[in-house]
């Protein structure tokens, strides 16, 4: 079945230090591919997404791009701050009812 | 500002009780979804609904019952019969367009038991 599979963490990191988070995807067909980040005792926002293969999606610093071929879609950013200390999730979409997948999330901690 | 509220933020239910869940959303979206989120784990779909007065079961719909009789309303009960409800609540909707359609996220409802 369809499904996502996410780095573990807890991740903890230095201030302006590089960040991936790795995210592969099982799925039927083509998804489309999303990351999301939880900030404590709040709801998901969406960071970025991407809908076809080769697609780079972007936002606020971050940068994941949708590779076919290695069925990955793992988030970057260059210099992480201590405003990014969240939990990040990434998800798929299928055609079927808009269905999400979610991987299990990835907890951040940027320290000072 | 258009978005998903949920009320409320926290919520108390006793043994044997049933309990209801509101989630409301003035985004003109078609599709709303509940989902479940315990701690370390990633989030488990309990209802879903693509339009008004018809809606399906997620992969944990035991012991959880919904309605759709509006556009804009999508509210969750947990009924006695769940018997581990403690957990973070998430509503989320879509204009339920397809697989290339963001689903937006309300800012939950934590359920604990008494």
């Amino acid at each position: 079945g369809d499904s996502v599979t996410q780095m573990e963490g807890p991740v903890t990191l230095s201030e302006e230090a590089f960040l991936t988070i790795n995210c592969t995807y099982t799925a039927t067909g083509y998804p489309s591919l999303f990351w999301y980040v939880q900030y404590p005792g709040e709801g998901l926002q969406l960071l970025l997404k991407a809908t076809k293969a080769d697609d780079k999606g972007s936002n606020k610093g971050f940068e994941a791009t949708y590779r076919k071929e290695t069925t990955s879609f793992h988030l970057e950013k260059g210099s992480v701050q201590v405003s990014d200390s969240a939990v990040y999730f990434c998800a798929l979409s299928v055609t079927t009812g808009n269905q999400f997948y979610f991987g299990t999330g990835t907890s951040l901690t940027v320290i000072p | 500002d258009g978005g998903i509220t949920q009320s409320p933020k926290y919520l108390f239910r006793k043994e044997g009780q049933n309990v209801t869940l509101s989630c409301e959303q003035n985004l003109n979206h078609d599709a709303m979804y509940w989902y479940r989120q315990d701690p370390g784990q990633g989030l488990r779909l309990i209802y879903y609904s693509q339009i008004v007065n018809d809606f399906q079961k997620g992969d944990i719909a035991e012991g959880y019952s919904v309605s759709r009789e509006k556009k804009e309303s999508f509210p969750l009960t947990v009924t006695s019969a769940q018997k581990n409800p403690t957990a973070f609540y998430l509503c989320a909707s879509s204009t339920g367009g397809g697989r290339q359609e963001t689903q937006y996220f309300g800012p939950g409802t934590r359920l604990l038991v008494l």
